[in-house]
């Protein structure tokens, strides 16, 4: 299978401790996004990644939330000194460039934070 | 404000037709996406619309109207496999870098 994987899966932790979180987008696939859901809601845009460079984020991202996309692979979503409020499920989604634009965006299954 | 409405839940039967409206209030409008989510799964793409106007996937088929902001997904020969979420999302941006703002999404049971 050669879709967007996360890893892990699920995590549980500690209110004030830190997690990361990875994510592996379509091997040709350029764009990163990262996600948030939280329960009966749509996904919340995170920030966005082209190649290595971050190029938008949110103001849902506070400065205990940093991502990185070292090499323009794979990418990371850390979460420092985590509150009850970070629980949610986190979601990252590759695309590509085609001649009309951005093509569409597919996701990856999601990592499913809760913190105690 | 960005905001998305969509009816919170939907019922019908199988082999049944149903209609999933989406309505939109955005800026940098690109185009209107639809996406299916089965609990505890990833969103799914089913269909994109740009212009104004009907796109038909197998059975599903989106429609946009960019005057009235309005856009909605057809679902034609349900099937029990069908029940999921349903999520409107508009593609806000520009040629380089669209994100997706999606709605509170619609939740579709198929009943036999």
């Amino acid at each position: 299978d050669t879709g967007v994987s996360q890893d892990p899966r699920h995590k549980i932790t500690k209110r004030g401790q830190n997690v990361t979180f990875r994510c592996d987008p379509i091997s040709e696939h350029n764009r990163l996004y990262w996600y948030r859901q939280t329960l009966g809601q749509g996904p919340e845009f995170l920030t966005y990644f082209q190649n290595e460079a971050q190029l938008e984020k949110s103001r849902l991202l506070s400065d205990r939330f940093s991502a990185e996309r070292p090499k323009g692979s794979f990418s990371t979503l850390e979460i420092q000194r985590t509150e009850q409020g970070d629980s949610a499920m986190y979601l990252c989604a590759s695309s590509t460039l085609d001649r009309k634009g951005p093509y569409e965006q597919y996701f990856g299954p999601g990592t499913r934070l809760t913190v105690t | 404000g960005q905001s998305l409405e969509q009816p919170s839940e939907v019922t019908a039967v199988e082999g049944a037709i149903v209609q999933i409206n989406c309505t939109y209030q955005t800026s940098g409008f690109y185009g209107l996406s639809w996406y299916q989510q089965h609990d505890g799964g990833a969103p799914t793409f089913l269909s994109y619309n740009a212009l104004d106007g009907l796109e038909e996937t197998g059975r599903f088929s989106s429609f946009l109207s960019r005057s009235d902001s309005y856009g909605y997904l057809l679902l034609q020969e349900l099937q029990m496999k069908d029940s999921a979420s349903y999520f409107c999302a508009v593609r806000e941006g520009n040629t380089g870098f669209q994100k997706l703002v999606f709605g509170t999404g619609t939740r579709l049971l198929v009943s036999p």
